[in-house]
């Protein structure tokens, strides 16, 4: 499939910042992206997804953005805390149906105390 | 609700030996199931997938296999180890008759398999 790739391998900041994960990916036929969250030694969780006829969708402190025209996905997380420190994966897939995921490489987030 | 068991937890195996990765899910019927490899401090590796009970697709041709014995079963087997075979192995799951959202994969506690 097409890489999907995350412009920040490691994101430090302040609890209580907001804090901004980004994606790039280069497949335009790309129609659904979804955010997963890793912590240290555990399976990915799913946070939250957006379809490619979406431009912005909210969750509980977070926000997914979609630019298509740039083919840029970012995961916005309001007040962040320290129990977000983690690895943050976006996805995606190209098929309808069921479907195989395209993982980028993932970006680790550290929120200090 | 749904859930998902992976086993062993944790795995050492010295090069040659065999092995053999256990998954399975609960509260579904029919899911889509996944192997994943995950290297240290790297992304996920989709290396098999499965849409029915004997039904295996192969993503990276390598010494793993795969196999779904039952509909929710699904093993992760390999005659021979090798050193680059080491690392975190994730089933996941997708679908089935109570998920309606096709694309959303739900992973298991994974597997942290070592080979020496």
């Amino acid at each position: 499939g097409e890489n999907v790739g995350l412009h920040l391998p490691t994101l430090s900041v302040q609890e209580g910042d907001n804090s901004i994960i980004n994606c790039a990916y280069s497949n335009s036929a790309s129609d659904y992206f979804i955010w997963y969250k890793q912590e240290s030694g555990k399976g990915p969780q799913f946070i939250i997804d957006i379809r490619s006829n979406m431009d912005k969708r909210q969750g509980q402190r977070v926000t997914v953005l979609l630019n298509k025209t740039v083919k840029h996905l970012s995961l916005q997380i309001a007040a962040t805390q320290p129990g977000d420190s983690a690895v943050y994966f976006c996805a995606e897939t190209m098929d309808s149906g069921y479907s195989t995921l395209t993982f980028g490489k993932g970006t680790m987030l550290l929120v200090s105390p | 609700s749904q859930t998902i068991h992976q086993w062993p937890a944790t795995l050492v195996q010295p090069v040659g030996s065999p092995l053999s990765l256990e998954c399975t899910v609960e509260g579904t019927s029919n899911p889509n199931l996944y192997w994943y490899r995950q290297a240290a401090g790297r992304g996920l590796q989709l290396l098999f997938y499965s849409v029915g009970i004997g039904q295996i697709s192969s993503e990276v041709p390598q010494n793993l296999s795969a196999s779904r014995p039952q509909d929710r079963q699904f093993i992760l087997s390999s005659k021979k180890l090798l050193l680059s075979d080491s690392g975190f192995y994730l089933c996941a799951w997708i679908g089935g008759t109570h998920n309606k959202k096709t694309y959303e994969q739900y992973f298991g506690p994974g597997t942290r398999l070592t080979v020496t």
